[in-house]
């Protein structure tokens, strides 16, 4: 069974341009969630997907953004790029959207992302 | 605001030492704590899920007890390998929905 793919898993961006990252959950798996990991700040909660609607926002701008298919693959895009954005950004699928407390999340690898 | 926090920051030690890795969160109000691996450049590996009515589980050389009255876990490793040279997250989960609070990893080096 394939376990969650991120495309493209490394990526050099210049200030000011925009970028869409992708991510495909496992099969079967309906739930996505997006993560940044930096050094500074660790790892925080961008948003969550379920069934092509955005269940949870985590605390940051507006210039991150994502959607999620019907087939439940997910992009996240994020406009305006500045170089704080550059992190690890990492999803993970579910079955469910948490409604079990042993419902676990699986990750993918993570898209390394530069901004000069 | 939920907070976690692990300590200590970083670890190394010899091969075969049984080990102890910490997190603490400060609201107890939680649906289930998470402890994973991550490798230097990788995503996350799970570990261990607690459910918040359980006290520990344990998987091979891993077992992870959870307090969530006094707002701790800890993630026992017997008999640490080299190859258990990671870094090593504990993450809760508040509620339903699958948003996930992090702590701030324990990078553990584990020497010949």
């Amino acid at each position: 069974k394939a376990g969650v793919t991120q495309t493209p898993r490394y990526l050099i961006k210049t200030r000011g341009q925009q970028v869409t990252l992708s991510c495909s959950p496992i099969s079967g798996h309906r739930s996505v969630s997006w993560y940044q990991q930096t050094p500074g700040q660790g790892l925080q909660f961008l948003f969550e997907y379920f069934s092509e609607t955005q269940r949870n926002k985590g605390n940051f701008p507006g210039r991150f953004s994502g959607r999620q298919f019907s087939n439940s693959r997910s992009e996240m895009n994020v406009s305006t790029l500045e170089l704080g954005d550059s992190a690890l950004y990492l999803c993970a699928s579910s079955r469910n959207p948490g409604q079990t407390i042993q419902e676990t999340q699986y990750f993918g690898p993570g898209t390394r992302l530069l901004v000069l | 605001k939920q907070e976690v926090t692990q300590i200590p920051a970083a670890l190394s030690v010899p091969e075969g030492e049984n080990l102890v890795l910490n997190c603490s969160f400060t609201d107890s109000a939680i649906y289930n704590l998470q402890w994973f691996r991550q490798d230097p450049g990788k995503g996350l590996t799970s570990l261990l899920l607690i459910q918040s009515s359980q006290r520990e589980q344990t998987s091979g050389r891993l077992n992870a007890s959870l307090d969530k009255s006094s707002g701790r876990s800890t993630l026992y490793i017997a008999a640490s390998q080299p190859g258990d040279s990671a870094t090593y997250l504990c993450a809760v989960k508040p509620g339903g929905g699958n948003k996930l609070t992090f702590g701030t990893g324990t990078q553990l080096k584990v020497e010949l």
